[in-house]
């Protein structure tokens, strides 16, 4: 069946200017989570969705970043007056959240702000 | 302590070798772990689940010590395409971050 999508998979932005980023995760999956990476760095966690409840929120660097899911499926994620520090690039991922919580990884948005 | 942690290597072993790698993780209630791999500027993609009782797939082979909180991977008879780097996952009760912790990787090269 069809993966986790994101889109753009790249995007150049000027300092100053905000963008959104989108994530389709797996049909079904009720747990969706957006990350980001630094060039040779680990995952950072931003946020998290389960479902219907609250999400968490703790990740986020600063009040900049913001995100939602509509319909508990699709979620946005914007940066909103974008610093050269945000270049990264930006994973969101979905899970089943049963038994297992595997992760399965969209391929991800590369963000280069300039 | 770290709650997930990892040596980042990098590993550099000839192709043919036998190579491990040791995470260790701070929750004691932790209850699902994993072995995720990735690429350079790639996603993250599952490699195992990492089971209790051990388990083997392939050329791997992830174990789990929960007395000492830490979970290996042997990977035989490395290949050129086993480079990669190697993240550990453990499961968070009761903490935030959606539940899941990620290590910050063991990279692995594998060389003719």
């Amino acid at each position: 069946g069809a993966g986790v999508s994101q889109s753009p998979s790249n995007k150049v932005t000027e300092k100053g200017k905000d963008v959104e980023l989108r994530c389709d995760p797996i049909s079904g999956h009720t747990a969706l989570y957006w990350y980001r990476q630094s060039l040779g760095q680990g995952l950072e966690f931003l946020i998290y969705f389960q479902g219907n409840s609250a999400p968490d929120k703790s990740g986020l660097p600063s009040d900049r970043f913001s995100a939602e899911r509509t319909g508990g499926s699709v979620s946005t994620l914007t940066i909103q007056r974008t610093q050269q520090e945000d270049s990264a690039v930006y994973l969101c991922a979905s899970s089943n959240r049963g038994i297992t919580y595997e992760q399965y990884f969209g391929p991800g948005t590369r963000l280069t702000v300039t | 302590r770290k709650e997930v942690e990892q040596d980042p290597g990098p590993f550099n072993v000839p192709e043919g070798a036998t190579v491990a790698f040791n995470c260790t993780y701070s929750n004691s209630a932790s209850q699902s772990f994993f072995w995720y791999r990735q690429d350079c500027r790639k996603e993250p993609k599952l490699l195992m689940s990492v089971y209790s009782s051990g388990n083997e797939d392939g050329r791997f082979t992830a174990q789990l010590n929960r007395a000492s909180q830490y979970i290996s991977l042997l990977i035989r008879d490395s290949k050129l395409s086993d480079s990669a780097t190697y993240l550990c996952v453990v499961n968070m009760i009761g903490g935030s971050q959606g539940n899941l912790i990620f290590g910050k990787g063991t990279k692995l090269s594998v060389k003719p």
